[in-house]
């Protein structure tokens, strides 16, 4: 069964420092997400990507986030300065917009950061 | 915003069947009802979703009144492995694209 993953699992960073996390989507899909999650916390919507563009954004994903897809296979989300409040799972998921009603997101494992 | 409203936690044994009410009164017309399953450490997992009436598939079904304003996921015969955090949530037709709006979700726990 095809599934999204994520690189690193685990990464530590000092604060100011730029950190890249790393989304491969399922192949075919069309429909491309960030979230990410406090410890303790809810999931928490960031950015979705569709069509090489970001269709749509929360307030958490200020100028200090951005998002890319490099090729066909990648999608990243990029920190340019990591603040202590940025320690979360960040989650990427992937949708294939096959539904005329709505999409089922796949999940990747997360990437954990953590800022000291 | 998409507010749901869902029990904190529940607790169930193994073999018993287990219903997750959620309440959603500001659903439209174009929303469907979604089900998510988050495992510790885990991104969230798609369940079910449904319009109206009854969804069934192999994990769990799905009833919903006719007002809509609010849903039942049921969970049959509920073993360990279903220990997780359960998330109704709600959105509208827009064919794909759409953001997910997660609440605090249901802490179920299933024991011996």
């Amino acid at each position: 069964e095809p599934e999204v993953t994520q690189t690193p699992s685990h990464q530590v960073t000092q604060m100011g420092q730029e950190v890249i996390l790393r989304c491969v989507p399922i192949s075919n899909h069309l429909y491309f997400y960030w979230y990410r999650q406090i410890l303790g916390q809810k999931v928490e919507f960031l950015v979705s990507f569709y069509n090489n563009e970001i269709s749509e954004k929360s307030e958490i994903f200020d100028d200090q986030f951005s998002v890319e897809r490099p090729d066909g296979s990648n999608f990243t989300l990029k920190i340019r300065s990591t603040k202590l409040e940025d320690s979360a799972m960040y989650f990427c998921a992937s949708g294939g917009g096959e539904r005329d009603w709505g999409d089922e997101q796949f999940f990747g494992p997360g990437t954990r950061l953590t800022v000291l | 915003l998409a507010k749901t409203t869902q029990p904190i936690s529940m607790d169930s044994y193994e073999g018993q069947e287990v219903n997750i009410t959620c309440s959603h009164n500001n659903i439209a017309t174009n929303d469907y009802i979604t089900w998510y399953q988050q495992f510790p450490s885990q991104g969230p997992r798609f369940i079910i979703q449904g319009y109206k009436t009854k969804v069934t598939n192999e994990v769990a079904s799905l009833f919903i009144p006719a007002d809509r304003k609010s849903s039942t996921l049921s969970l049959p015969r509920v073993s360990l492995s279903d220990t997780a955090v359960y998330y109704c949530l709600y959105g509208g037709l827009t064919g794909g694209g759409n953001k997910l709006t997660f609440g605090t979700g249901t802490q179920l726990k299933v024991e011996l």
